[in-house]
């Protein structure tokens, strides 16, 4: 059971780099999402998608885009890498329903420099 | 919008002691409430749901959470702290209609040899 599956797991870009975070999720599920995780912060939401060629913004998308060509599939892009874009970044799945949970990937722990 | 507190960003106890992570939603209406928790270096990993079905859910590795409407509250307990138990926990709603889940800020536990 993969799950959902995020890669790079760590990656350094310099300033004003791009750079785009892969996931993949193999649960069927129509709803995804991308997160950002800071200190003291908890998670905010980035983007999410309720399903293939449906996108909208979350609480914090400034600086990134997001697409959904597939069920599976739901890259984030960083265009004109900052450093306040350092962060750990996790995608998430859900079915859609209230009633259930979000599944998490394993993060990819970005470093702007 | 909705939104969750979790009050105390860092709590310690002894080991054998009871666990006690506070939660509030601010809802008016019953929304769907999870714990998650994260060990270092990982993804989220359900504790446990809320989900109307009853108000003391019962999740893995011994942890229980009530909900109570009145309060507007979902802490989470454990009666006898592990070693293991060193976490970080996060208290999540899910929005009715959409489908985000908004999280709270988080509270690292410590458990004292």
């Amino acid at each position: 059971n993969a799950g959902v599956t995020q890669t790079p797991k760590f990656r350094i870009l310099k300033i004003g780099q791009s750079m785009t975070l892969q996931c993949t999720q193999d649960m069927n599920h129509n709803y995804m999402y991308w997160y950002r995780q800071d200190p003291g912060m908890g998670l905010k939401l980035i983007y999410y998608s309720v399903g293939a060629g449906i996108t909208d913004k979350g609480e914090v998308p400034n600086g990134y885009n997001v697409s959904r060509s597939t069920t599976e599939d739901f890259p984030l892009r960083l265009e004109l890498a900052a450093p306040s874009q350092t962060s750990v970044y996790f995608c998430a799945s859900s079915p859609g329903q209230g009633n259930t949970e979000a599944f998490f990937g394993q993060g990819t722990r970005l470093t702007v420099v | 919008a909705q939104s969750v507190t979790q009050l105390g960003s860092h709590v310690s106890v002894s080991e054998g002691a009871l666990v006690l992570l506070r939660c509030n939603y601010s809802s008016s209406v019953p929304p769907y409430l999870f714990w998650y928790v994260q060990y270092p270096n990982q993804g989220l990993q359900l504790l446990l749901k809320y989900t109307s079905a009853a108000t003391l859910v019962k999740g893995i590795n011994g942890f229980e959470a009530e909900f109570k409407k009145s309060e507007t509250s979902f802490h989470l307990t454990k009666p006898s702290a592990h070693m293991s138990d060193a976490a970080e926990y996060f208290c999540a709603v899910s929005e009715t209609g959409t489908y985000k889940y908004i999280f709270g800020t988080g509270t690292r536990l410590k458990v004292l040899a």
